[in-house]
């Protein structure tokens, strides 16, 4: 089983530039989500979604743009990438409220 | 706001030996909490769920147990193994909160050795 596939794995970016972390997941799970997790910060969450369609902020949201055409789908796109945006970024999707999340194998962005 | 927190930091123990691991957290009105599993380089993989009207959870050599009232959740492993070395981190639902909106500890470092 697939599960959640994030790509890319590593990434290397200007400041300034602009890219798409990818997330797929084939379980057909409603719910998915964006975390990025810092040194001593722990996971946040910056945006998640309940359904194709339907996105919402989360914790640490600026900087970062989502949308959910299908379910299987879920990009988060940088606009003008930062050097504090360098980190490992998760996305996590699950079936429902109550229930377990899984989590891709995480992409490692470096912006220069 | 929730916040969470794991003691210790890291942890070193031999093989053989049981392993506890703590997590609390200070808003007790949560919906449930997940202890996940974190290798070097990986993503997470989630070990236990308990809801918060369950008491514990067990699975295999891992359980879990959960006191709201006092805001705590403990995760056991009997009879480590090296294979368990890894980082620990519970995550906590807030019943005011989305589903997506888990806060996490910083983690646990765990270090089993032969």
């Amino acid at each position: 089983n697939a599960g959640v596939t994030q790509t890319p794995k590593f990434q290397v970016l200007k400041t300034g530039q602009s890219m798409t972390l990818q997330c797929a997941q084939d379980m057909n799970h409603e719910y998915m989500s964006w975390y990025r997790q810092d040194p001593g910060m722990g996971l946040r969450l910056i945006h998640y979604s309940v359904g194709a369609g339907i996105t919402d902020q989360g914790e640490v949201p600026n900087g970062y743009n989502v949308s959910r055409s299908t379910t299987e789908d879920f990009p988060l796109r940088l606009l003008s990438a930062a050097p504090s945006q360098t980190s490992v970024y998760f996305c996590a999707s699950t079936r429902g409220q109550g229930n377990t999340i899984y989590f891709g194998e995480g992409s490692w962005l470096t912006v220069v | 706001k929730q916040e969470v927190t794991q003691i210790p930091a890291a942890l070193s123990v031999p093989e053989g030996e049981n392993l506890v691991l703590n997590c609390s957290f200070t808003d007790s009105a949560i919906y449930n909490l997940q202890w996940f599993r974190q290798d070097p380089g990986k993503g997470l993989t989630s070990l236990l769920l308990i809801q918060s009207s369950q008491r514990e959870q067990t699975s295999g050599r891992l359980n879990a147990s959960l006191d709201k009232s006092s805001g705590r959740s403990t995760l056991y492993i009997a009879a480590s193994q090296p294979g368990d070395s890894a980082t620990y981190l519970c995550a906590v639902r807030r019943t005011t909160d989305s589903w997506g909106k888990l806060q996490f500890g910083a983690g646990t470092q765990v270090v089993v050795t032969p």
